[in-house]
């Protein structure tokens, strides 16, 4: 079956320690993204990438990293000067990168600081 | 600037009943329009989505109709289940190249 996957379900984080959120596809999308979603909030875009070897800033960038060294995998890290990063993370992909695509997501993470 | 609004949960309703959450938007040009459902503890999933003026989309019983005039998405179901319970997303893409969501819209449905 072809579809996004998440790992760890569950994530906990020390202060001042950095985390990575894995997420791979195999619906041979093109873009993938990463949301930060936070009760009350909807969803927020954190990072995107069109394309394998690149990737661009969201709306919420600061405290996060990503890569995008292959076309299956965009995990995101997030950094120490992350503040607030107890959240439930989604990834999602699409075929291609304008809106008009339909975005698959995934299960989900959530991450929470100890 | 772009964005969607959509109508303050929970919504609380009996088993049959007749389901409306309404979403409105703003953007430049006219993008596609979604709707997203999110089960307790889960991913989004697609639900219905519609590409231009006046379509339909359709899924599930739901349905919600693409209006122009009004820069509307407001979804519907004839009668709603216990399995409906879920938080429900509007979106719109297009125009930014990057999906605008609403704040969801939590349904709870009793029997």
């Amino acid at each position: 079956d072809g579809g996004i996957t998440q790992s760890p379900k569950y994530l906990f984080r020390k202060e001042g320690q950095n985390v990575t959120l894995s997420c791979e596809q195999n619906l041979n999308h093109d873009a993938m993204y990463w949301y930060r979603q936070d009760p009350g909030q909807g969803l927020r875009l954190i990072y995107y990438s069109q394309i394998v070897n690149d990737f661009q800033k969201g709306d919420i960038a600061e405290g996060y990293s990503v890569s995008r060294e292959k076309k299956e995998s965009f995990p995101l890290t997030v950094t120490s000067a992350q503040k607030n990063p107890t959240a439930f993370y989604l990834c999602a992909s699409s075929r291609t990168y304008p809106g008009l695509e339909t975005q698959y997501f995934g299960p989900g993470t959530r991450l929470l600081v100890l | 600037g772009n964005s969607v609004t959509q109508m303050e949960g929970p919504v609380t309703l009996s088993e049959e009943a007749f389901l409306t959450i309404n979403c409105t938007y703003t953007a430049t040009g006219y993008p596609s329009l979604f709707w997203y459902v999110q089960y307790p503890g889960e991913g989004l999933q697609l639900l219905l989505k519609a590409t231009k003026a006046d379509d339909k989309g359709s899924n599930k019983g739901f349905e919600a109709t693409y209006r122009k005039e009004t820069t509307s998405f407001h979804l519907e179901k004839g009668s709603v289940q216990v399995s409906d319970s879920a938080v429900y997303f509007c979106a719109h893409g297009g125009a930014t190249n990057k999906l605008i969501f609403g704040t969801g819209t939590l349904l709870a449905v009793q029997p």
